[in-house]
């Protein structure tokens, strides 16, 4: 099955930086590639996806690579705000079943 | 407008003593999950359903059910909750079963066992 390795676990950034959370999957097969934000107290939020016949998309201050051939995704986002501090899930999926998500990044924006 | 909605949010059981955990949803969709989340860990998925048709995953213990009565409500049974069941329990949906169907989840509910 698919496994789906998440760096780095915590990540502290000052207010204003950019922030950048990588995955790499192992099954070659999966298509479909989401990011989650999840906040204290609350379920995860879809902030991008990106499927497997697109490199790059944006929306807004946040943006998803995806290197197929390399079988990695990033997560880039610019002009942080404490707002954004949150835990990040990266995912993969062949087939919405069978979605596996990375052990996630505790990002923490400090003013 | 919350679409999909938990409740309870936080719900408290004794070791032993079953427990429904439920969750409705106002977008229609074919596909209803339940995912158990530890703390500081991902989510896991437990099982779902697509329509009615009810799909386990190969690890999720035996003490774990599910009902799903119609498209809108799924449930989460757990028939003899051990301390080891502590955590957030998570519903989620998609519009289908598809690889890129993006999957929307509510805000858990959070399981403690005494």
């Amino acid at each position: 099955g698919e496994n789906v390795e998440q760096h780095p676990s915590t990540l502290s950034v000052q207010e204003g930086d950019s922030a950048v959370i990588k995955c790499t999957y192992s099954d070659s097969a999966s298509n479909y590639f989401p990011w989650y934000k999840q906040e204290l107290g609350k379920g995860p939020q879809l902030i991008i996806d990106i499927r497997s016949n697109v490199g790059e998309k944006k929306d807004q201050r946040i943006a998803v690579t995806l290197n197929k051939t390399a079988k990695h995704f990033s997560l880039h986002i610019t002009e942080t705000q404490p707002e954004d501090s949150a835990v990040y899930f990266c995912a993969a999926s062949i087939n919405n079943n069978d979605m596996r998500f990375g052990a996630g990044t505790r990002l923490t924006v400090k003013p | 407008d919350a679409m999909v909605i938990q409740n309870p949010r936080y719900q408290v059981t004794q070791f032993g003593k079953p427990v429904t955990l439920s969750c409705s949803q106002t977008l229609n969709h074919n596909v209803m999950y339940w995912y158990q989340q530890k703390s500081s860990q991902a989510p896991k998925l437990l099982f779902h359903y697509y329509d009615k048709d009810f799909n386990n995953e190969a690890d999720t213990p035996d003490n774990f059910q599910s009902r799903r009565p119609n498209t809108s409500f799924c449930f989460l049974d757990i028939r003899s909750p051990g301390l080891g069941d502590a955590a957030m329990y998570l519903c989620a949906t998609s519009r289908d079963i598809g690889g890129d169907q993006p999957q929307h989840f509510g805000d858990g509910t959070r399981l403690s066992i005494l």
